[in-house]
């Protein structure tokens, strides 16, 4: 079975800080990939990145990083200087590799960024 | 391009009431998801249909809820009859390579039953 665990429930912070983002993953599986997913107020999400399970490459995009650690099991995300619109529930979600897979999400992580 | 599109919205409905939600994903997806989403659960995956084929119902929490795909470009997610613990927000998405792929997510429908 897979599991994904965001320890962290709500996260606050003033604007111009970094904040990191947990994500510990479990699965038996070889292959596998991972994301991030944002919820902004407004409801809807949104897919961040994707990662499979061959590649432990950090990846930067923009105020965006990523950390993936297959020794950990885990999967965080950093925001530099964070700003207001960062304010968020952010999903960490886990699926096999397999034509039928399933997506697996964490409870999410509600970050609070405040002016 | 459309992203998936889910009506209504909104729904406030009183408890036994059939609830009867829509979807229309993204053409030439293959894949459709319908998640629930509630404070106490997170989001949880109900069913899932590959080229219209339901693949895994295991996240229906019971006879009361169904779901139907009958063309590639709409799903139903029926309750009936609904009760107020299925007060949530329900999530269609739907994604080219199922699963190991971007999800493409609606604006969900929040359901209210009273």
């Amino acid at each position: 079975a897979q599991k994904v665990t965001q320890a962290q429930t709500e996260i606050s912070v003033v604007e111009k800080e970094d904040v990191t983002l947990d994500c510990v993953y479990e699965t038996r599986d070889t292959t596998y990939y991972l994301f991030w997913y944002k919820q902004p107020p407004s409801g809807e999400l949104v897919f961040l990145i994707r990662r499979n399970s061959f590649d432990e490459q950090n990846e930067i995009s923009g105020r965006y990083s990523w950390n993936f650690q297959k020794s950990t099991s885990s999967f965080n995300f950093t925001i530099t200087a964070s700003q207001v619109v960062d304010s968020a529930v952010y999903f960490c979600a886990l699926s096999g590799a397999g034509a039928n897979s399933k997506l697996t999400f964490g409870k999410g992580i509600t970050l609070s960024v405040r002016p | 391009d459309a992203g998936v599109i889910q009506s209504p919205r909104h729904e406030v409905t009183e408890m036994g009431q059939e609830v009867t939600l829509r979807c229309k994903p993204i053409s030439g997806h293959d894949y459709l998801f319908w998640y629930r989403q509630t404070m106490m659960r997170g989001l949880e995956l109900l069913i899932y249909f590959n080229n219209n084929v339901p693949i895994d119902d295991s996240g229906m929490p019971e006879d009361r809820f169904s779901a139907k795909m009958p063309n590639a470009s709409f799903s139903t997610l029926k309750i009936q009859p609904s009760e107020p613990r299925d007060s949530a927000v329900y999530f269609c998405a739907s994604s080219l390579w199922g699963g190991a792929g971007e999800l493409f997510f609606g604006e969900g429908s929040r359901l209210t039953v009273l």
